[in-house]
Order: structure tokens, then sequence, then C-alpha cells
């Protein structure tokens, strides 16, 4: 079993569709999780950071962690489509070490 | 966040030669990392690169093949040596920046192996 696993999609929404991305782990040692959004030729740029189980919200982006399911989210209301990009959720363990794990992304088309 | 600079943003070589890419950084940072990206395939961490000794390489990557430099705390090279197609792919290099652990990147290098 892989450390983090993430479904590639692609996924194909029309405008203004809530779009859920999900990952799951199996790591009990990763202690903060982010969610990069990764447009075409560019490199990932964040897009959300928590580090406690629930939910973090910022504009149309809600974070969502499970801990005790292993799971993470994220939710994107009212889908546009400069939304359209590969997201790509990662954890680490914290404290000094820095390595991340990544999921392997979620192409998301959304189509206006 | 910190402004990261790659070179080159794409390159197509031949098989046995070898590329130099190159990370600029706009402020002082620590922590410094080379990633593979492949398709259809996750975020991979290549090295560790340690300012002033030998970076520091994740299991299945080795010296000879990934030789990496950080002459100082604002720039580091990444050399892709004797290259075969299998090295196609996209490398990035990414820095630690403020108090949460998160990873800024830059842009990538795009490179094809003929």
């Amino acid at each position: 079993q892989k450390e983090v696993e993430q479904d590639p999609g692609p996924l194909s929404v029309p405008e203004g569709a809530i779009v859920s991305l999900n990952c799951t782990y199996s790591n009990s040692a990763f202690q903060y999780f982010m969610w990069y959004r990764q447009y075409s030729r560019k490199g990932p740029e964040l897009l959300m950071y928590t580090y406690s189980s629930g939910n973090k919200e910022d504009g149309r982006f809600t974070a969502q962690v499970d801990k005790s399911s292993k799971y993470i989210s994220l939710f994107i209301r009212d889908s546009q489509p400069s939304d359209s990009a590969t997201y790509l959720c990662a954890m680490g363990s914290g404290g000094s070490n820095y390595k991340l794990t990544f999921g392997k992304g979620t192409l998301l088309t959304v189509n206006p | 966040s910190a402004v990261i600079s790659q070179k080159p943003s794409r390159d197509i070589c031949q098989r046995g030669t070898s590329l130099t890419i190159q990370c600029q950084v706009d402020s002082q940072v620590t922590m410094m990392f080379w990633y593979r990206q492949q398709p259809g395939q996750s975020l991979t961490l290549i090295a560790t690169a340690n300012q002033g000794s030998e970076a520091t390489y994740e299991s299945g990557f080795v010296i000879d093949k990934f030789p990496i430099s950080r002459p100082n705390l604002t720039f580091s090279t990444l050399t892709v040596s004797n290259m075969s197609p299998e090295d196609s792919s996209i490398y990035l290099c990414s820095v630690v920046g403020g108090t949460k652990n998160i990873q800024y990147f830059g842009a990538g290098t795009r490179l094809s192996v003929l």
C-alpha cells in the first residue's frame, strides 16, 4: 500500500459545481497536510495548509482532515474555469523533518 | 513566500549527455530540495541540497547520477548525468519558507531525452 493514495481522475465538472478532491494515507506520523495547485507547465503552488483535524476555509476552498480515518479532502465551491489544474495533496510529519509525501495529483477541468 | 527561478525551463537532450539545472532563490533559505515529477507519478524527492556539505539522497537516487551543488544559501544546481530516455521528466527545486514547514516550488525544468 502506498503511503498516500489520490484518485488521479481526470475530473470534469461544469462551472459553478462543487468539487470534492480526496486523499487517503497510511502513515500515522503525518501531522500536517497541504493541498497544492499546479497549472500546466507551472510548479506547484500552495493552496491550503492545515495541521489539525476538522475544517479550514479560505474563500471558495475548504480543507478537511480526519486523522482518525486517515482521510483528507479539498472542497471547491462555485468552481470556475480558472480552477482547472492538477491538485496535489501532500503530507509531512513535522518537527525537524521537512520531507513531504505527495499524492499523484487529480486533474480537474471546469467547463464554462 | 520565496521567489524561485529555475533554468533552463525546458531542454531536449541526447542520450549519454548531461544537463545541469540551476535554482536561484531571492532570499537566503536553509532547506532546499530537488524533486522529480514523472508523468502519472507522485512528486518524488531526489535529495536535500545542503549548503557547504554533500547532498542527502533519498533511496533510489545516487550522487553519481544526480550530483548536486549548494555553494550558498540562495543557489543550487542539479546535474542529470549520462542521460537515458527514462530520465525524461520534470525536475523541480523547492525551498522551505516561514515557520510552518511550507515548501515553495520553482516552475520546473522539463527535460526530454532522445
